[in-house]
């Protein structure tokens, strides 16, 4: 199994540019997530979909769209990127609440 | 607001020495997760505790939940190097979301 895979490892865009990053899980897992990691700070959620279908907004939701497009794979699409945007991109799986999440190994974004 | 808080931030302690990690959270989840970051690295899952009392033990670490004082402790015996890496608790924002909290993170350095 290969877990939680994330494309692509790194990114640079300018300001205005847009760009979608995947994410596949294939542990079977029903909810996904993504987060983002900026240097020195924890983890701030963006979005997360419970289950194949469904998406909803986390804390920091502002300029990201989501796709669930099936159960193994949750995407997360920049618009139009702002340097504000420049972080870690995580993506995480989990099988039910009340188990431990896992992640991917991350997406080092910068804008410029 | 919902908040998780965790401290110390940083911490730098010698090998051999016994130190506890402290997470806080103002939520009334009864389900906390505990996770390793080595740096430039993704998260990995070390502990979920689902319940009041819980306690689970890895090697040199022991972490232990008290949902009435809504506190876990993150217990560290006979640091060894190894053990350097960040170090974040997470709670559900709310039971039955999915939705996950991450506190602040704590840094642990053991020095040889």
């Amino acid at each position: 199994n290969a877990g939680v895979t994330q494309t692509p490892k790194f990114q640079v865009l300018k300001t205005g540019q847009s760009m979608t990053l995947q994410c596949a899980q294939d542990m079977n897992h029903n909810s996904m997530y993504w987060y983002r990691q900026d240097p020195g700070m924890g983890l701030r959620l963006i979005y997360y979909s419970a289950s194949e279908g469904t998406t909803d907004k986390g804390e920091v939701p502002n300029g990201y769209n989501v796709s669930r497009l099936n159960k193994r794979e949750f995407s997360l699409r920049l618009e139009s990127a702002a340097p504000s945007q420049t972080s870690v991109y995580f993506c995480a799986s989990r099988v039910s609440g009340g188990a431990g999440e896992f992640f991917g190994p991350g997406t080092r974004l910068t804008v410029l | 607001e919902l908040k998780v808080e965790q401290n110390p931030l940083f911490l730098s302690m010698q090998e051999g020495k016994n130190y506890t990690i402290y997470c806080n959270y103002s939520t009334t989840s009864d389900r906390l997760y505990w996770y390793r970051q080595d740096p430039g690295k993704s998260l990995e899952s070390l502990f979920v505790l689902l319940s009041n009392g819980a306690v689970k033990q890895e090697g040199r670490l022991m972490a232990s939940l008290d949902t009435k004082a809504r506190l876990s402790t993150l217990h560290i015996t006979a640091a060894v190097h190894d053990l350097s890496a960040t170090y974040f608790c997470a709670v559900d924002a709310i039971t039955g979301t999915y939705k996950y909290i991450f506190g602040t993170g704590t840094r642990l350095k053991v020095l040889a």
